[in-house]
């Protein structure tokens, strides 16, 4: 069975970092990319990033380019998402997801991060 | 960015009934490997989104054949026949053909 856990939100203030990870099993990590898609309270979905299942490409939303950077370590099955920089409008529940194709596969439960003074 | 368009906002649907919700891409998603790369989520209240169709018709692993996707290029439906209680919550489309990725602004789904 897919298993997806995210960790790493919490309650931090504008300008601020914060370091997501997601922890995959139940599928050989390894083989395939991974997205982080995100929902502002009461608010739709958002894509914000996407890495290849090697690392050999990464892609961004034009809302967080320059600021959040995806990663991952194949060794431990990992998939991360660094913000920094961040602002009251990155308040949103983050979800790591399976590729597959491109398409969002499975999900995981998320995990929220509120940035606030 | 591809737009997508989804309509309604909101739909009540009595138990038994059926639903069809709509979504509009501002570009085909039809691929030249032919494949169209149009997926639809259901996000049940408190849930996570998980996957119903893909590539316009294809029912994901587990999911009711009460479910139905059709269309083509830019209009796409989905219809969920015999509604029952469990199928409450907000639907959404998502085009990855290119990135970004991007969701249709979603469809809330109530029962009367």
């Amino acid at each position: 069975e897919v298993q997806l856990v995210e960790s790493g939100g919490g309650l931090v203030k504008p300008g601020s970092s914060l370091k997501l990870s997601c922890v995959a099993s139940g599928f050989t990590f390894s083989s395939y990319g991974m997205h982080w898609i995100r929902q502002a309270p009461k608010k739709g979905l958002e894509w914000i990033a996407l890495i290849y299942y090697d690392s050999s490409n990464k892609y961004y939303a034009d809302s967080v380019k320059g600021r959040f950077t995806i990663s991952r370590d194949n060794s431990k099955n990992t998939l991360y998402l660094e913000m920094n920089s961040l602002r009251s409008e990155d308040t949103a529940m983050y979800y790591c997801a399976k590729s597959l194709g491109a398409r969002p596969d499975y999900w995981g439960q998320g995990v929220m991060v509120t940035v606030s003074s | 960015d591809i737009m997508m368009t989804q309509s309604p906002l909101s739909v009540a649907v009595t138990p038994g009934e059926s639903a069809s919700i709509s979504c509009r891409s501002s570009k085909s998603l039809l691929h030249s490997n032919g494949i169209t790369y149009l997926s639809w989520y259901l996000q049940r209240p408190e849930k996570s989104p998980q996957l119903l169709i893909y590539q316009i018709s294809n029912l994901a692993s587990g999911v009711s054949g009460r479910f139905s996707g059709s269309g083509s290029g830019t209009d796409f439906t989905l219809k969920i026949s015999r509604v029952e209680t469990e199928d409450v919550g907000i639907y959404y489309c998502v085009q990855f053909l290119e990135v970004p990725l991007t969701f249709g602004s979603g469809t809330k789904l109530e029962i009367k």
